[in-house]
């Protein structure tokens, strides 16, 4: 059963930045059928998707957050990584990290971790 | 990126069915057929329920069941029964080159 799990602060300074990990267990990150990515759900909100990575390093942001996001994989050690800079007390959410299959979706989810930025 | 749109709120009784719209446009639902649907319980993650507009993940009951017709992708969920209470979020692709996704507003389904 593949399973992920977020790593990371859970506090952040404004005009810092965030920085996260998922580790994949249970399944290769070098999947061909698979992408990796994160959403996230401010508290009371709902969920926005920040973007993804192919295990050979393509990856897709929302165009909203493309400025301030790097989203990086490390296949050795079957991780990928989140990267959010000058964040804001906007950015204070649960952060997801997901395997997508093209057609399926979000199929597999972390469990989340909450990020909250402090001025 | 606008979210795509759904009611906030539905309520329904144990044994009735219930829909859940999600509007979006020729850009996204209008124009790709990978509509996928998510349940939120609180401090749990979205946990995947319906796939390419109406296809189910093993496990999950048959009592989900999804459409879609032009823009507009639905859910609907009969025999309504207390565990079904949640967030319910759908989501689309907004291009046929990349996986950007967008996920609708979310639905908070009441049991009454």
């Amino acid at each position: 059963q593949l399973q992920l799990q977020e790593s990371g602060p859970g506090l952040v300074k404004a005009s810092e930045t965030l920085s996260l990990t998922c580790t994949v267990s249970g399944g290769s990150i070098s999947s061909v059928s698979s992408y990796w990515g994160w959403i996230r759900q401010p508290p009371g909100k709902g969920l926005e998707w920040i973007g993804n990575i192919y295990y050979s390093g393509s990856t897709y942001y929302n165009p909203s957050l493309k400025s301030r996001v790097t989203i990086s994989v490390d296949t050795s050690n079957n991780q990928f990584s989140l990267k959010l800079n000058s964040v804001t007390a906007a950015d204070t959410a649960v952060y997801y990290c997901a395997r997508q299959d093209m057609v399926r979706g979000f199929d597999y989810w972390g469990q989340g971790t909450l990020v909250a930025v402090s001025s | 990126q606008s979210a795509l749109t759904q009611p906030a709120s539905v309520s329904g009784s144990p044994g009735q069915s219930i829909i859940i719209s999600c509007t979006g446009s020729s850009s996204d639902i209008g124009a790709y057929g990978y509509v996928s649907w998510y349940q939120e319980t609180p401090g749990k993650a979205p946990k995947l329920i319906v796939y390419d507009v109406s296809a189910r993940p093993s496990g999950v009951s048959s009592r989900f069941s999804g459409s879609k017709s032009g823009s507009t992708a639905s859910l609907t969920i009969s025999g309504l029964q207390a565990e079904d209470e949640a967030d319910y979020y759908c989501s689309s692709y907004t291009s046929s080159t990349t996986l950007d996704v967008r996920f609708g507003g979310g639905t908070k389904l009441t049991v009454l």
